[in-house]
């Protein structure tokens, strides 16, 4: 069984348009996050959620708006994409967001915009 | 700025060598610290984690912790092709909140 899902693997799309991406986990974990790897492999923290409650918002831009239904979910929302978000994007989860926890990260999804 | 910086690499060794990677840190109330390795095309899967002073060893794997100096290290003995990859160097800065250095990618020569 998959531990942390994404969908979809691989999104292209011109510029200006909005798409979303969406994350699943099934371990039980109450935190999850979202994270950018440019193609410097910097990776890097956008957001942080705890029991569906967003937690850190790492000054993304307001075109990205995640939104979590319920513990096991986390989706993200990009409108107006730019040719800047062009990366992957991770998700991820752990227990409960504390110092000493594994983070268990999604397969990713890879973001081109033309 | 809390920074987490490693030397981006590559650093190249020949099979059976050590591989010594470090990182620092700039947060000092960074508690926890972590290994984590990248394959190309895939995502980070965890090496090892360190949350005291000193050295933590699991088989080929050492981490090394210096709080003073804001200092990790990993050293991978009896280095494998298999263990060529990215390695990113994390730190849990609190408060639901992990940054990352920017990874060292290692190339080990068969």
């Amino acid at each position: 069984d998959t531990a942390v899902s994404q969908t979809p693997k691989y999104l292209v799309t011109q510029m200006g348009n909005d798409k979303s991406i969406k994350c699943e986990q099934n371990l039980g974990h109450d935190t999850m996050y979202w994270y950018k790897q440019d193609s410097k492999k910097f990776l890097k923290i956008m957001f942080s959620y705890n029991n569906k409650e967003l937690i850190i918002n790492e000054t993304v831009p307001n075109r990205f708006s995640p939104k979590s239904p319920d513990k096991a979910h986390l989706n993200l929302h990009i409108n107006s994409l730019e040719l800047g978000d062009s990366a992957v994007y991770f998700c991820a989860s752990s227990q409960d967001g504390a110092a000493q926890e594994t983070q268990y990260f999604g397969p990713g999804t890879r973001l081109l915009v033309l | 700025q809390k920074e987490v910086e490693q030397n981006s690499g590559p650093l190249s060794v020949p099979e059976g060598a050590i591989a010594s990677l470090n990182c620092t840190y700039s947060d000092r109330v960074s508690q926890s610290f972590f290994w984590y390795r990248q394959y190309s095309g895939k995502s980070p899967e965890l090496i090892m984690s360190i949350y005291s002073n000193g050295d933590k060893e699991d088989g080929r794997f050492t981490a090394q912790l210096n709080k003073a100096s804001q200092y990790v290290s990993l050293l991978i003995r009896d280095s494998q092709p298999s263990d060529s990859a990215t390695y990113l160097c994390a730190a849990h800065t609190g408060g639901f909140k992990t940054i990352f250095g920017a990874g060292t990618r290692l190339f080990v020569k068969a």
